[in-house]
């Protein structure tokens, strides 16, 4: 089973700041990597897909980078409407799992 | 655009059974080409898969919790059901159903969740 290691576990950003978020995986997952945005109450909803493709419908501001066991979230130019709980998953082996999580707080 | 809604009781005494359905929305359960997934989040923690099934019915469970778990679907109500035996407190989570790729690329959509406890 892969361990995904995602920090930090909570972030405080101010309107127009650049923040990254880490997920470190224990194994070699080559690309399998998503993530996700979550606001209280609602679905999650997906924005990266096989670690850099953006998912259509989702905001430029975000991007994906990384390989192998190390994967990066940037927000670029971060708003408002980006305060959410953020996660990794992984789907290259059996079973999926998930980073621990990321709380982005927007002063 | 697929929407998932989960249900079912949100109070579950110890060593019952937690039974939870999803309802599948703008979209056919019988697509030949995902798995209809439920995974959970204990408060304060992380998510954790639990398992997943394809429209004919083949089954995939978390090593971690097999023995307990049966996953179900039934196409002519588009919905698909969680069964976990023998609950303890260690359970309570809230439990979310979602859509995944049949050929990699993990899940595209999610539902809202739905909170379960586990307390007599």
């Amino acid at each position: 089973e892969t361990t995904l290691t995602q920090s930090p576990a909570f972030m405080s950003a101010t309107p127009g700041d650049k923040v990254n978020i880490s997920c470190k995986a224990s194994q070699d997952i080559d690309d399998d990597m998503n993530w996700y945005q979550q606001k209280p109450g609602e679905a999650a909803i997906f924005i990266i897909q096989e670690a850099t493709t953006l998912v259509p419908g989702i905001p430029p501001r975000f991007s994906g980078s990384g390989y192998g066991t190390d994967f990066t979230l940037t927000i670029n130019n971060i708003e408002s409407e980006d305060a959410a709980y953020y996660f990794c998953l992984q789907h290259d082996n059996f079973p999926l799992t998930f980073g621990g999580g990321t709380k982005v707080e927007i002063k | 655009q697929v929407q998932l809604q989960e249900s079912g009781p949100g109070l579950v005494k110890p060593s019952q059974t937690l039974s939870l359905t999803c309802t599948v929305s703008g979209g056919s359960i019988s697509s030949g080409s995902y798995y209809w997934s439920w995974i959970r989040q204990p408060a304060g923690k992380g998510l954790e898969w639990i398992g997943r099934i394809y429209t004919s019915g083949s089954t995939n469970y978390n090593p971690s919790l097999k023995s307990r778990v049966t996953i179900s679907v039934d196409t002519s109500k588009n919905q698909f059901s969680l069964k976990l035996s023998s609950v303890t407190a260690a359970d309570t989570a809230v439990y979310y159903c979602a859509r995944e790729y049949y050929y990699g690329s993990g899940v595209d959509y999610w539902g809202q969740g739905t909170l379960v406890t586990v307390s007599s």
